[in-house]
């Protein structure tokens, strides 16, 4: 069955540093487009990124657009996200999702908290 | 960026009953559109995309139906496993990909 386990949450200082992984299985990775999506506490769901299938095609919401990278090891079956210069309001839970043809999320991980306090 | 505007954010409905949960566009997304449930704790589940066309596994008193911007999800008689938070999302102009900003479903 397909499964998505997400690790590299914490705690971080305003302006640190933290890298996600999202290790893949069930299905074959390259096969599909994949995203993060967060979730700050007690809101709603907001896509951060996406690439595609080899990393040709990326995008960003605005509210990351450079600070975040987000990348994929298909020989690993892994996902990552290197989140920089972070913010209060980067406070979430982030989600490691697979995108069906590029469009709407049919698996999700089950999260992983990023703080950013002092 | 297309804005979606989910209502109303509180539903109260008795088990058993039907449900109706109703999700905007601020442009048309064709039918481009999916739903999305989310229980205390746990990621969102895939529960419609297409507008209509139920994700694997999910039952059939889940419909979805509209196109353009009117969209509504019906739950026909509520279990108690529904109570939720339900998300719509469009997937027809992106980036960005966006969410409606979600309904609680709530046992009245």
């Amino acid at each position: 069955q397909v499964q998505l386990v997400e690790s590299g949450g914490g705690l971080v200082k305003p302006g640190g540093s933290l890298r996600l992984s999202c290790a893949a299985s069930g299905f074959t990775f390259s096969d599909y487009y994949m995203s993060w999506i967060r979730q700050a506490p007690g809101k709603g769901l907001e896509w951060v990124s996406y690439l595609s299938y080899s990393s040709s095609y990326i995008k960003y919401a605005d509210s990351v657009k450079g600070r975040f990278t987000i990348s994929r090891d298909n020989a690993k079956n892994s996902l990552y996200l290197q989140m920089d210069s972070l913010r209060a309001e980067d406070t979430a839970v982030y989600y490691c999702t697979r995108l069906v043809n590029g469009y709407y999320f049919d698996y999700w991980g089950q999260g992983t908290l990023v703080t950013v306090s002092s | 960026e297309i804005v979606m505007t989910q209502s109303p954010a509180t539903l109260s409905v008795s088990p058993g009953e039907r449900a109706t949960l109703s999700c905007r566009a601020s442009q048309s997304v064709s039918s481009s559109l999916a739903w999305y449930q989310q229980k205390p704790g746990q990621a969102p589940r895939l529960l419609i995309y297409g507008a209509s066309t139920r994700a694997t596994g999910i039952p059939a008193r889940f419909s979805g139906s509209g196109s353009g911007t009117e969209f509504t999800l019906t739950i026909s008689s509520l279990q108690p496993e529904d109570f939720a938070v339900y998300y719509c999302q469009q997937y027809n102009n992106w980036p960005p990909i966006t969410f409606g900003q979600g309904t609680r479903l709530e046992i009245k």
